[in-house]
């Protein structure tokens, strides 16, 4: 089954410990992108990558970091987390832009609370 | 600045009842314009992708349309399930993609 997954699925943790929220996709898709979904603000992208090595800020990338080692996946990571991050996250993949079909399928969403 | 503007914000209509959902958009660039469905805590679920004016695209009781400077997600004959949020975003040239706020449907039976 096409899938992108995320884990976990549910975090509480406190402020300054470093964390990691893991993404996944099985479809290989090149380009992959991390959202945050706030009331009232709606999606709003954090990073993108458009293939390994290589990603670029989205709208809110401050406090935040990613790494693209492998096709697949595509780990976002907090360093030291406020409780300004609280928020769900959700995790998406696309093919190319320019190709048709090139929509994005998301993930399950990780809800992040920093205490 | 690429930016989308839904309305309305929230919406209820009666079962069988048909109306249109609003997204307005700028973009640099158009590379497509999306529509997606999202129920409570889940991710977003892909409806369609526009790409050019005049374009439309359907599927079962839902009809995405697009002109130069917005789209309409009509919903037919709504019934309870099609209750969700509807979210409309826009890709522009330098990959990154902008998302509206959403409308928040519910059918009531």
């Amino acid at each position: 089954e096409a899938q992108v997954t995320q884990n976990p699925r549910y975090l509480i943790t406190v402020t300054g410990k470093k964390l990691t929220v893991t993404c996944s996709q099985n479809m290989n898709h090149e380009y992959m992108s991390w959202y945050r979904q706030d009331p009232g603000l709606g999606l709003r992208q954090i990073y993108y990558s458009m293939n390994v090595e290589v990603t670029d800020k989205g709208d809110v990338p401050e406090g935040y970091k990613v790494s693209r080692k492998e096709k697949r996946n595509f780990p976002l990571i907090l360093e030291s987390p406020s409780p300004n991050q609280t928020s769900l996250y959700f995790c998406a993949s696309r093919r190319p832009s320019g190709r048709k079909g090139n929509e994005q399928f998301f993930g399950p969403g990780t809800r992040l609370t920093v205490l | 600045e690429d930016q989308v503007t839904q309305s309305p914000e929230a919406l209820r209509l009666q079962e069988g009842e048909s109306s249109s959902l609003n997204c307005s958009y700028t973009v640099s660039g158009l590379r497509g314009l999306f529509w997606y469905r999202q129920d409570p805590g889940k991710g977003p679920e892909f409806l369609f992708t526009l790409y050019s004016a005049g374009e439309e695209k359907e599927k079962e009781r839902l009809k995405a349309t697009l002109t130069k400077k917005e789209s309409f997600l009509h919903i037919t004959a709504p019934k309870p399930e099609d209750s969700a949020t509807y979210l409309c975003a826009v890709s522009g040239g330098y990959q990154k993609v902008t998302f509206g706020i959403g409308t928040k449907l519910q059918v009531i039976p």
